[in-house]
């Protein structure tokens, strides 16, 4: 059974570069069956996704963030990160990792999700 | 790219059905069947129920059904019990440059 963990500072001054990394219990980023992803949630608000990156390191991001974030595939194989570059307090949100299938196009791992707070 | 459109909230009573609508547009609903459903409970991680439409994950209960007509994918849930009060959110497939979108969540009360 596949895990997923998100991991990363817990509270980001304004301005600054949110930065998360996701770890796979098992497996590897390397194969070409899966794009890998973000999706926060504010706190009392519904999910938005961030945006997701193949193993090719293609990527596709949500327009409204996109000139802010950054997605890339980890050196050691069982990770990828997510960068969010000058974040206000509306960054504030609970921000998971999840596996999304290439060929089914569904979310079918996700992680338990990290508490981002944008706090001076 | 605006979410596509689930009611904000929905409730029945215990035993009974209802059905969750999702609409969307020609670029994503409407134009592929790659359209899943999910259900988040306070304070945890969102959960696949249905993916492609109408296809359940193995230990998805059968109360749980998808379906699609024009623009709009619908999730029912039959036979309501009080664990299934949650929000649940629409995700679909779209032929823009974007790759998914999701709807914004619907809170299913249980009475």
């Amino acid at each position: 059974q596949l895990q997923l963990q998100e991991s990363g500072p817990g509270l980001v001054r304004p301005s600054e570069t949110l930065a998360l990394t996701c770890t796979l219990s098992s497996g590897s980023v390397s194969s070409n069956s899966y794009y890998w992803g973000w999706i926060r949630q504010p706190p009392g608000k519904g999910l938005e996704w961030i945006g997701s990156i193949y193993y090719s390191g293609k990527t596709y991001s949500n327009p409204s963030l996109r000139s802010r974030v950054t997605l890339s595939l980890g050196t050691s194989k069982n990770q990828f990160s997510l960068e969010l570059s000058s974040v206000t307090a509306s960054d504030t949100a609970v921000y998971f990792c999840a596996r999304l299938s290439a060929a089914t196009i569904k979310f079918d791992y996700w992680g338990l999700g990290v508490l981002v707070t944008v706090s001076s | 790219q605006s979410a596509l459109t689930q009611p904000a909230s929905v409730s029945g009573s215990p035993g009974q059905s209802i059905t969750i609508s999702c609409t969307g547009s020609s670029s994503d609903i409407g134009g592929t069947i790659y359209v899943s459903w999910y259900q988040q409970h306070p304070g945890k991680a969102p959960k696949l129920l249905i993916y492609e439409v109408s296809n359940r994950p193995s230990g998805i209960s059968s109360r749980f059904s998808g379906s699609k007509s024009g623009n709009t994918a619908s999730l029912s849930i039959s036979g309501l019990q009080a664990e299934d009060e949650a929000d649940y959110y629409c995700i679909s497939y779209t032929n823009t440059n974007t790759l998914v979108i999701f709807g914004g969540g619907t809170k299913l009360t249980v009475l």
